[in-house]
């Protein structure tokens, strides 16, 4: 079975700064996909990047990037220029590929802060 | 384009009551997906179905969950006779097909379930 680790309960970044988030995962596949989900105060869950494993090349959306290090089995978010609308928990996810390809395994969260 | 709508946005309910959560997925998807949120964790995957099917429903409890999805109206998550560690946040996501990688799962805001 897969399971996903965020070490980091809670962090906080002062507006503008940067912040990462880390994340680890234990699987024995090689094809499968990863996830960040933001899950702000209204407790809807948005996607905010997504990371196939077969791409050695980072994913970036905007502010957000991600650290693949696929030996490591580790996937971080970096949050760059952080904003205050950026409060929220944040969620890693791992996806298996092939036919089992839509059930979801999260990790416990972190939860961000952005202070003014 | 309506997304994915839940409802109730919050229920209460007293043990042993039941409790029956709404999921209308979004315009043309097909696929319904349930996940919990316990306090302080991540979401966990409670089951999968297409229109009339249950297709995986490995993280569902054995014993007073079910859930549907008829040929119309909206997916039922239904759970009879509730206990306290019932109380969670259900979430409900939909894809257009099975195979959700360059598609990715859209959730609604969730139900809160109270249990007293």
């Amino acid at each position: 079975a897969q399971t996903v680790t965020q070490s980091q309960p809670e962090m906080s970044v002062q507006e503008a700064e940067t912040v990462t988030l880390s994340c680890t995962y234990d699987t024995s596949e090689n094809n499968y996909y990863l996830f960040w989900y933001k899950q702000p105060p209204s407790r809807q869950m948005i996607l905010v990047i997504r990371q196939e494993a077969y791409k050695q090349q980072n994913a970036t959306e905007n502010r957000f990037s991600v650290n693949f290090q696929k030996a490591a089995k580790s996937f971080s978010l970096k949050i760059s220029d952080s904003q205050l609308g950026d409060t929220a928990m944040y969620f890693c996810a791992f996806m298996m590929g092939g036919g089992s390809n839509y059930k979801l395994t999260f990790g416990k969260g972190t939860l961000l802060t952005v202070n003014p | 384009n309506a997304g994915v709508m839940q409802n109730p946005r919050h229920l209460v309910r007293r043990r042993g009551q039941e409790a029956r959560l709404r999921c209308s997925p979004m315009k043309g998807h097909s696929h319904v997906y349930w996940y919990r949120q316990l306090p302080e964790e991540g979401l966990k995957f409670m089951v999968y179905l297409q229109k009339e099917n249950i297709i995986d429903e490995s993280g569902m409890p054995k014993e007073r969950f079910s859930a549907e999805f008829p040929k119309e109206g909206p997916s039922i998550l239904r759970i009879q006779q509730v206990v306290r560690g019932d109380s969670a946040a259900y979430f409900c996501a939909s894809s257009p097909g099975r195979q959700v990688n360059n598609s990715p799962l859209h959730f609604g805001n969730g139900t809160r379930l109270t249990v007293t």
